[in-house]
C-alpha cells in the first residue's frame, strides 16, 4: 500500500543556518506532492506544492525538490528563523486522496 | 484568503454522550474533510464530501458519520463518543477545479472521559 515516511523525527537548526527536511514515498504513480507547517495549536498551512512533472520548485525562502527515482521529496528552507520552528509534513495524491506522513518537528536555535 | 473554522477549540465530553463538531469554509469548496491527528500517526481521514448532500467513508469512519446539508459546512457526528476517540480533529476544503491543495481549520481537540 501506499505509504509516506520521513527520515527524521526530531531536526534541530541554529538561527541562521539551512535546513533540510526530507520524506520518503512509496506509491511511484503519485503525480502531486504538497508540504504543510503546522505550529503548535494550529492547522496545518500550506508552505508548498510540486506536480511529477517538476524536479523542483521555489517559493518565498523555500524549495521543494523532487527526486522521482528514488522516490524522495525534501523541503528546504533557507535562513531559518525562529518562525519556522513547526512540525512539518508532507502528503502525495495518488489515486484521489492526500496520503500524509507523519511529520518532522523543527526546532530553531539562537 | 480561504479560512475555514472550526466552531470549538476546546471540547471535554463523556463518554457514550453524541458529539457534534462543526466547520464552515467560506470560499464556496466543493471538497470537505474530516480528518484526526493522533501523535505518531499523522492525519487519517474519518469521511470527506464532494457536494452538498454527498458523503464518502475515509480510512477510519467506525464510529463516526457525517452531515453536509449545505455547502460550506460539514459536520462531523460521535454517535456515542468513546475513550479512544479522543483526538484532534481537522477539518479541511478543497476547490477541485484549481488544484489538489487542502485549507485546513485550527482544530478541535477532543477529549472523552
Amino acid at each position: 500500500g501506499e505509504s509516506v515516511g520521513l527520515h527524521l523525527p526530531t531536526l534541530s537548526v541554529q538561527e541562521g543556518d539551512n535546513s533540510i527536511i526530507n520524506c520518503a514515498y512509496s506509491n511511484s504513480a503519485s503525480d502531486y506532492f504538497i508540504w504543510y507547517k503546522q505550529e503548535s495549536g494550529k492547522g496545518p498551512q500550506f508552505i508548498i506544492d510540486i506536480r511529477s512533472n517538476m524536479d523542483k520548485r521555489q517559493g518565498q525562502r523555500v524549495t521543494v525538490l523532487l527526486n522521482k527515482t528514488v522516490k524522495h521529496l525534501s523541503l528546504q528552507i533557507a535562513a531559518t528563523q525562529p518562525g519556522d520552528s513547526a512540525v512539518y509534513f508532507c502528503a502525495e495524491k495518488g489515486t484521489d486522496k492526500l496520503i500524509f506522513g507523519t511529520g518532522t518537528r523543527l526546532q530553531v536555535f539562537p | 484568503d480561504v479560512k475555514v473554522t472550526q466552531s470549538s477549540r476546546y471540547l471535554v465530553k463523556r463518554t457514550g454522550e453524541k458529539v457534534f463538531l462543526e466547520c464552515v469554509q467560506d470560499m464556496d469548496h466543493e471538497n470537505m474533510f474530516w480528518y484526526r491527528q493522533d501523535p505518531g500517526l499523522g492525519l487519517r481521514l474519518i469521511y470527506f464530501s464532494y457536494d452538498v448532500k454527498m458523503k464518502e467513508k475515509g480510512d477510519i469512519p467506525e464510529g463516526y458519520s457525517v452531515s453536509r446539508e449545505k455547502k460550506e459546512r460539514f459536520s462531523l457526528i460521535l454517535e456515542s463518543a468513546s475513550t479512544n476517540q479522543t483526538s484532534m480533529y481537522l477539518c479541511a476544503s478543497r476547490d477541485p477545479s484549481t488544484n489538489e491543495k487542502l485549507f485546513f481549520g485550527s482544530g478541535t481537540q477532543l477529549s472523552v472521559l
